[in-house]
C-alpha cells in the first residue's frame, strides 16, 4: 500500500460527459502528479501541483483541469468526454516541489468512454 | 522539454541471464533519473534512481549506469528470476522544471 487513495477505481460512461476523478495523497506529502496510461502506452504526464499552487503542465488537454484543495487532495476533472479518453488515470505524490525523490503512486482509476 | 526514449519495448530473457533496458534523454540540465517497475494490473513502483553526480548505482542484482555526457542511462538485471517478469520504465526529471518525465516502458519476459 502507497499510502496514496484514489477513487473511483472504475468508471464507465459515455461519450461527451464529465467526470471527477480524486486523489489524496500520502500524509506529509505536499505534491500531486497526475498521469494518464492508455493501453500499452507509457505514462504521459498531464499536470503537477505543489501545496496547492499548478507548478508543471504536460500535454493535458483544453477539456481536463485539475486543482488541488487546502486539505492537498486532488481532483481531476475531464469533460466532453471523447472514446479516446479511455484510460488509467495515475496520481502520484511525493514530498518535494521537484521530481528528486520517490514517486509514490496510486492504485490508479480506470476510465471507459463508450 | 524533456523526452526520454526507451529501448527496447519488448525484451525476452531465459531465466537466470541478464536483461539491460536503455534509455536517452534530450534534456542536458536533466539531474534525476528513476527506475520504475509496473506489475500486472498494479501500480508504478520505484526500484532503483539515480543522481548526475554519480555514473553507476547498485542495488543486489540491480544497477544502473548513467553517461551524462552521451545523454544516456541503463537498467542492468541479472540472475533474472520469474518475479523480474513485468513492465520497467525509465524517467528523467526535467531539468527546469517539476516535471517526471517517462519512457514509453520495456515489457520484460523471463522463460523458465
Amino acid at each position: 500500500d502507497s499510502g496514496v487513495t484514489q477513487t473511483p477505481k472504475h468508471l464507465i460512461t459515455a461519450t461527451g460527459q464529465r467526470v471527477t476523478l480524486r486523489c489524496s495523497p500520502r500524509s506529509g506529502d505536499l505534491s500531486v502528479y497526475w498521469y494518464q496510461q492508455s493501453l500499452d502506452q507509457g505514462l504521459q504526464f498531464l499536470i503537477q501541483y505543489y501545496n496547492g499552487e499548478e507548478r508543471a503542465k504536460g500535454n493535458i488537454l483544453e477539456r481536463f483541469s485539475a486543482q488541488q484543495f487546502p486539505d492537498l487532495h486532488s481532483e481531476l476533472n475531464l469533460s466532453s468526454l471523447e472514446l479516446g479518453d479511455s484510460a488509467l488515470y495515475f496520481c502520484a505524490s511525493s514530498t518535494r516541489t521537484g521530481g528528486t525523490g520517490e514517486l509514490f503512486f496510486g492504485e490508479g482509476s480506470r476510465l471507459t468512454v463508450l | 522539454g524533456e523526452n526520454v526514449e526507451q529501448h527496447p519495448s519488448t525484451l525476452s530473457v531465459q531465466e537466470g541471464d541478464s536483461a539491460v533496458i536503455k534509455c536517452t534523454y534530450s534534456d542536458s540540465a536533466s539531474n534525476y533519473f528513476p527506475w520504475y517497475k509496473q506489475e500486472l494490473g498494479k501500480r508504478p513502483q520505484l526500484i532503483i534512481d539515480i543522481r548526475s553526480n554519480v555514473g553507476e548505482k547498485k542495488d543486489q542484482r540491480i544497477a544502473v549506469t548513467l553517461n551524462k555526457t552521451a545523454k544516456h542511462f541503463s537498467l542492468h538485471i541479472t540472475e533474472t528470476q520469474p518475479e523480474d517478469s513485468a513492465v520497467y520504465f525509465c524517467a528523467a526529471e526535467e531539468g527546469s522544471a517539476s516535471k517526471i518525465i517517462f519512457g514509453s516502458g520495456t515489457r520484460l519476459s523471463i522463460r523458465p
